[in-house]
């Protein structure tokens, strides 16, 4: 079955620790993104990625960093500078950036901060 | 920019009941809208989407919405509502082919047997 995985469900980490969180799909999808889930907020952009070896900030890049070697993968690394990590976490992806079609997303990973 | 409004935090509604979680909308040229539902712990999972043509969209689980463009509206609506249902539903609207993904904050609704 095509989809998009993400790992660790869960993660906790300490204060002043980077932790990668782990997003890879077998969808052929071009486009890719990450998006930060809090209570009330709705779904906030970090990052997100056209093709191979480019990306861009989203609204809330700050603290967060990501690559994209691959087409099918698409890490995410929170830094100890972001300054409110302990949130929930999203990765998607789309045939192409924009466009009539829709986001498929991953089950997320939920980051707890101790 | 675009931006989209869910107005109600929590829509609660009985069994059997018809269900509406009400959408407004705001762009600049054409409306792209979707709605994607979440369970708990889990990803948002697509449910329809309105890109142009017929104003009522039917999408997965009996779900369907009614785009209204006198009124920068996209409710989603269910004729009987089951305990199922009951989640976390977002509206979404990208302001034409290449314009931002914009969420809204999302409604929990509520289905009581």
């Amino acid at each position: 079955d095509g989809g998009i995985t993400q790992s660790p469900k869960y993660l906790f980490r300490k204060e002043g620790q980077n932790v990668t969180l782990s997003c890879e799909q077998n969808l052929n999808h071009d486009a890719m993104y990450w998006y930060r889930q809090d209570p009330g907020q709705g779904l906030r952009l970090i990052y997100y990625s056209q093709i191979v070896n480019d990306f861009q900030k989203g609204d809330i890049a700050e603290g967060y960093s990501v690559s994209r070697e691959k087409k099918e993968s698409f890490p995410l690394t929170v830094t100890s500078a972001q300054k409110n990590p302990t949130a929930f976490y999203l990765c998607a992806s789309s045939i192409a950036r924009g466009g009539t079609g829709e986001l498929f997303f991953g089950e997320g990973s939920r980051l707890t901060v101790l | 920019a675009q931006s989209v409004a869910q107005p109600e935090d929590q829509v609660n509604v009985a069994e059997g009941n018809p269900l509406t979680v009400k959408c407004t909308y705001s762009v600049s040229g054409n409306p792209y809208l979707f709605w994607y539902v979440q369970y708990p712990n889990r990803g948002l999972q697509f449910l329809l989407k309105y890109i142009t043509g017929d104003n009522l969209v039917k999408g997965s689980y009996g779900f369907e919405a009614e785009f209204n463009k006198s009124q920068t509206s996209f409710h989603l609506k269910k004729p009987s509502a089951l305990v199922s249902d009951s989640a976390l539903y977002f509206c979404a609207v990208r302001d034409g082919s290449w314009g931002k993904l914009q969420f809204g904050a999302g409604t929990q609704v509520v289905v009581t047997p």
